[in-house]
């Protein structure tokens, strides 16, 4: 069985600066994939970014980025020059074999 | 492209009844469908996965006969709820993913509130 662990229910961040998400994930497989969601109060599920865990290269899109450290099963989120819209809870989620897990989440507030 | 719908958005039922929740993908076929159970301030508990024509697989702990999923083609899938009770309110997810896509990313729809008073 896969398990997702995200230690910090809520963060906060200035408009502008800079945030780490954090997660630890534990899997049996050789053969997996993970996410960031976004959940913003319309509840709709956003893919934030996804990571192939054969690739070493960590995964980037726009202001976000992760750190994957496979040996550690670490696949912590970095937002780069927060903005307003950023608030939301945010997934972080383990794929292996049609099966997807999710974190217990953590709020971000933005604060202008 | 990736759209998945759900309908209703939102439903209030009376307790006893049945409701019946519809997921469809869009534009693509979707070989496997989920569905979870999102509780106030609480992350998605998967509760059942479906393959088109195929019975779906349910998680441990979840009733199939309380939460009858229908995966009738590769764009439709339904949860019905039957004979509701206060404790099945919650906000209900369904996903959708295609082997065509690798079939490891899940496309999610926008969600139901279910209230069962």
């Amino acid at each position: 069985a896969q398990t997702v662990t995200q230690s910090q229910p809520e963060m906060s961040v200035q408009e502008a600066e800079t945030v780490t998400l954090s997660c630890t994930y534990d899997t049996s497989e050789s053969d997996y994939y993970l996410f960031w969601y976004k959940q913003p109060p319309s509840r709709q599920m956003i893919l934030v970014i996804r990571q192939e865990a054969y690739k070493q290269q960590n995964a980037t899109e726009n202001r976000f980025s992760v750190n994957f450290q496979k040996a550690a099963k670490s696949f912590s989120l970095k937002i780069s020059d927060s903005q307003l819209g950023d608030a939301a809870m945010y997934f972080c989620a383990s794929e292996q074999d049609n099966d997807m897990r999710f974190g217990a989440g953590t709020r971000l507030t933005v604060k202008p | 492209g990736a759209v998945v719908s759900q309908h209703p958005s939102w439903v209030i039922c009376k307790s006893g009844t049945s409701v019946k929740i519809e997921c469809r993908s869009l534009d693509f076929q979707a070989t496997t469908m989920f569905w979870y159970r999102q509780f106030p301030k609480q992350s998605l508990m998967l509760m059942a996965t479906s393959n088109e024509g195929s019975k779906a697989t349910y998680e441990q702990g979840v009733e199939k006969d309380k939460f009858l999923i229908n995966h009738a083609s590769l764009t439709l899938s339904t949860l019905t709820v039957t004979s509701a009770h206060p404790e099945d309110s919650s906000f209900y997810i369904c996903s959708a993913s295609s082997l065509a896509d690798g079939g490891n990313e899940q496309f999610f729809g926008p969600g139901t509130r279910l209230t069962v008073l």
